[in-house]
This record gives structure tokens, sequence and C-alpha cells, in this order.
């Protein structure tokens, strides 16, 4: 268990529709990744926040957006959702942004769009 | 921002041979690097890094990787394999430069066979 918790683990949604995926962080984590796994992709760092603040955006597509919490829990929001935006969307928690810690991965929501 | 490359998509081998996972990234300015592995359904677990020091970097179960900064490469290598090896690998890449923004290759799908 790497005390990262993502919620829900399994979605399924149709094609226009909008989601909520949370995280919640490993105690005293500040900074929280999101990424997205696909098959054809691969893994894709998606934006990353640290302490509430945004830090670093990646391959985000401007229909998602992200923000983190006071008590540092994060959401992922995914709107008119596509058939290509099935999934499975990680979140990872490091104790600070300073890149040489180590990333703590939950084990993902997996997306499927219909 | 850092891209980076893993050459093998998939890597079939047989138990107890060696073998070679291969690992670019695109930029020598100064860097973090990282193994990630990720089993069926599980989310990733670091598996060994590179921050400083020694070029070769050893996890405790039998991988190395050696860190060659001419060649902008971080090979991960293991003498010989066994079934439980069997997972998704991922190479990641921390630009110190950059905020820290890690980037991870596509994965290379290690398949020991008996």
């Amino acid at each position: 268990d790497s005390g990262v918790t993502q919620t829900p683990k399994h979605l399924i949604t149709a094609t226009g529709q909008r989601v909520t995926l949370r995280c919640s962080p490993r105690s005293g984590d500040l900074s929280v990744y999101w990424y997205q796994q696909s098959l054809d992709q691969g893994l894709q760092f998606l934006i990353q926040y640290y302490n509430g603040e945004e830090r670093a955006k990646g391959n985000i597509l401007e229909r998602f957006s992200a923000q983190q919490f006071p008590d540092l829990h994060s959401e992922l929001n995914l709107s008119s959702l596509e058939l290509g935006d099935s999934a499975l969307y990680f979140c990872a928690s490091s104790v600070d942004a300073g890149g040489n810690t180590e990333a703590f991965f939950g084990q993902g929501t997996r997306l499927t769009v219909v | 921002a850092q891209s980076v490359t893993q050459l093998d998509s998939q890597v079939p081998v047989f138990e107890e041979a060696p073998v070679e996972l291969r690992c670019n990234y695109s930029s020598s300015v100064s860097v973090y690097l990282f193994w990630y592995v990720q089993y069926p359904n599980q989310g990733l677990q670091l598996l060994l890094k590179y921050l400083s020091g020694s070029t070769l970097v050893e996890s405790i179960n039998g991988f190395e990787a050696e860190f060659n900064k001419s060649q902008t490469s971080f090979h991960l290598r293991k003498p010989s394999v066994h079934i439980s090896d069997t997972a998704e690998y991922f190479c990641a890449v921390s630009d110190i430069s950059n905020n820290n923004d890690m980037r991870f290759g596509a994965g290379t799908r290690l398949t020991v066979k008996p």
C-alpha cells in the first residue's frame, strides 16, 4: 500500500459527460501529480500541484482541469468526455517538489467512456 | 521539457537470462533519474534512482542501472531474471533546471517466460 488513495477505482460514463477523480496523497506529502496511462500513448504527465499551487503542466487538455485543496487532496475534472479519454488515471504524491524524492503512486482510476 | 525514450516497447526473455531495458533522455543538463515498475493491476513503484555520486545504482531485487551522462542514458539491467520480474518498467527523468519537472518514458513490458 503506497498510502495514496484514489477514488473511484472504476468509472464508466458516456461521451459528453463530466467526471471528477479524487486523490488523497500520503500523509505529509505536499506535491501531487496526475498521469494518464493509455495503450497508445503510454504514461503521460498531466499536471503537478505543490501545496495548493499549480507547479508544472504537461499534456493536459483544455477540457481537463485539476486543483489541490487546503487539506492537500486533489481532484482531476474531465469534461466533454470523448471515447479517447478512456484510460487509467494515476495520482502520485511526494514529500516536496524537489524532484529528487520518490513519487508514490495510487492504484489508479480506470475511466471507460462509452 | 525533457523527453524520455524507451527504445523497446516489449522485451520477451527466458527465465534466468540477462536483460537490458534501454532508456535515453533528451538533455544532459542536471537531472535525477528513476526506474519505476508496474506489476499487473497495480500502481507504479520506485525500483531505483540516481541522484548523484556513483553512476551505478542497484535495487534490492537484483536490478541495476548505470547513468551515462555523455550518452544521456540510464539503462536498466539484470543478470538473471525470474518469472516474477514480469511487469512494465518505466524510466523517468526529473529536470533539475525546470522545477524538477518529471517525465516518464512510454514503458517497456518485460515478459519472462519459463
